[in-house]
């Protein structure tokens, strides 16, 4: 079992859909990262958190430290989204802060 | 403004040849990475510097060295690539309570 599991692990939705992506963590965390990879590109930070909730523009990042479990939302999705979402726990403490990778999800948002 | 910058975004080489590939950061960070990715998996740590200590993942073949001379520059150098090596080769750097962040990558092609 991966220390950090996600689902799903395919997503399509169609334009403008409420998407919810969601991370579970079995191991201690400092902080959870939610990641962006387009397809052959490189990898953007969208959000870390350690507690509560962050928004960035249409998307919102949400943690339950007692549940050790995170999700993603995406409001009124476009095309543009499309891409593999990626969270991933970081523990400061253990190997300076690497980062545990969940599988991904490979989100496709149809026009 | 970049703040990870990797160069080349695109390197070719042939089975045997040294390679040489670079990393570097405008953040002052003091942690930087050095990742494997390759197609439809989550990125695989090689090996990564705490400020000038090296520490190198268990699992890492001798065939990867690197060098980080001072705090904004950090090198992987692959001594004789196999066709194996073909990949995506990522840098990150963070420092505690920080984000991650990545640079765009390198795509490496052995022939």
């Amino acid at each position: 079992k991966n220390e950090v599991e996600q689902s799903p692990q395919n997503l399509t939705a169609q334009e403008g859909e409420f998407i919810t992506i969601n991370c579970s963590y079995s191991v201690g965390i400092s902080a959870l990262h939610w990641l962006q990879q387009h397809p052959g590109g490189g990898i953007v930070s969208l959000f870390m958190l350690s507690s509560g909730k962050k928004k960035h523009g249409r998307l919102i990042a949400t943690i339950n430290i007692q549940e050790k479990h995170s999700s993603l939302h995406i409001t009124a999705s476009h095309p543009r989204d499309s891409a593999v979402y990626i969270c991933a726990g970081q523990n400061y403490g253990g190997s300076q802060g690497n980062l545990i990778f969940g599988k991904g999800t490979k989100l496709s948002v149809k026009p | 403004d970049a703040m990870v910058i990797q160069n080349p975004r695109y390197q070719v080489t042939q089975f045997g040849k040294p390679v040489t590939l670079s990393c570097s950061q405008t953040l002052n960070h003091n942690v930087m990475y050095w990742y494997q990715q390759k197609s439809s998996q989550a990125p695989k740590l090689l090996f990564h510097y705490y400020d000038k200590d090296f520490n190198n993942e268990a699992d890492t073949p001798d065939n990867f060295q690197s060098r980080r001379p001072n705090t904004s520059f950090c090198f992987l150098d692959i001594r004789s690539p196999g066709l194996g090596d073909a990949a995506m080769y990522l840098c990150a750097t963070s420092a505690p309570g920080q984000p991650v962040y990545f640079g765009p990558g390198t795509r490496l092609t052995v022939l």
